[in-house]
C-alpha cells in the first residue's frame, strides 16, 4: 500500500520568502509527526497531531514556524520569512495511533535549501 | 529529560564480520527504545524496537539489540556484515509523556569489500 508521501521533493527559496511542505500521511492514521534534519545530525522533533489537533508543539523552533492538519488527513508545515538556518531536510511520519508501541513510518522529506 | 547518545560518528567494518553500534540512553525510567536506518536517498525505516519485554530484540535483515539497563546500553550487532548494510543507523528513545521519538546524533555504518 502507499506510504508516507511529501512534497516538494526539493524546494530552493530565497531569503525571506514564504514556503509550504506537504504531507500526506498512510490513510487512517491518527497521529502524524513532523521532524527536521539538520546535514549530518539526527532527527529534531516539531510538532505532533492526534487528528487535527495538536498537543504538542514543543518542538517548534520560532513562531515563523507553524502546522496545520485538516480532515486527520493532510498536513502543511508553513515557515515565514524564510532564514538560511532553515535549510534542512523536513519529515514526516504518521502512526496509526499515539504512543511508543506504534510504530512510525517516515516519509522521504522535503529538502529544503534557503538562499 | 529522556536522551540516546551514539558512541561512535563513524563504523568501519569488512563485509562478513560483526556489525556492533553503540548507544547509551539516559531515562529515569524504562524507557521506549528504537533503531531506524536510513539509506541514501530513501526513508526512515525501522529495525527494531524495545517496549519492556524481552530484552533480546530481533529486528528485520539479521539485526539484534540488547536492553542493558545496568549498563543503560542499547547496543545494536550483526553476526555478519553485508555491503547492503552501508547506511545511516539511529538510536531512538520515545520519552515518557510524549508522543514524538528523540533521535541520536546517528552512526554511519560503511562496509567494506
Amino acid at each position: 500500500g502507499a506510504g508516507v508521501s511529501q512534497s516538494p521533493s526539493n524546494k530552493v527559496t530565497e531569503k525571506g520568502k514564504d514556503v509550504e511542505l506537504r504531507c500526506d500521511p498512510i490513510s487512517g492514521h491518527t497521529a502524524l509527526y513532523w521532524y527536521r534534519q539538520r546535514l549530518g545530525q539526527g532527527l529534531e522533533f516539531l510538532i505532533y497531531f492526534q487528528g487535527n489537533s495538536a498537543p504538542d508543539k514543543s518542538g517548534l523552533p520560532s513562531d515563523r514556524f507553524s502546522a496545520e492538519r485538516t480532515g486527520e488527513s493532510v498536513s502543511t508545515l508553513t515557515i515565514q520569512r524564510t532564514q538560511q538556518e532553515d535549510s534542512a531536510v523536513y519529515l514526516c511520519a504518521s502512526s496509526s495511533s499515539s504512543g511508543s508501541r506504534y510504530e512510525q513510518y517516515f516519509g522521504p522529506g522535503t529538502r529544503l535549501t534557503v538562499t | 529529560a529522556q536522551s540516546v547518545t551514539q558512541l561512535d560518528s563513524h563504523v568501519s567494518v569488512s563485509e562478513g564480520t560483526p556489525v556492533l553500534l553503540r548507544c547509551n540512553y539516559s531515562s529515569s525510567y524504562s524507557p521506549s527504545l528504537f533503531w531506524y536506518v536510513q539509506h541514501p536517498n530513501k526513508g526512515l525505516q525501522l529495525l527494531l524496537k524495545y517496549t519492556s519485554a524481552a530484552t533480546l530484540v530481533k529486528g528485520i535483515n539479521g539485526f539484534e539489540a540488547e536492553f542493558k539497563k545496568s549498563e543503560t546500553s542499547f547496543h545494536l550487532t550483526k553476526p555478519s556484515a553485508h555491503m547492503s548494510d552501508a547506511a545511516e543507523y539511529f538510536c531512538v528513545v520515545s520519552p515518557t509523556g510524549r508522543r514524538a521519538l528523540t533521535f541520536g546524533s546517528g552512526t554511519r555504518l560503511q562496509v567494506q569489500p
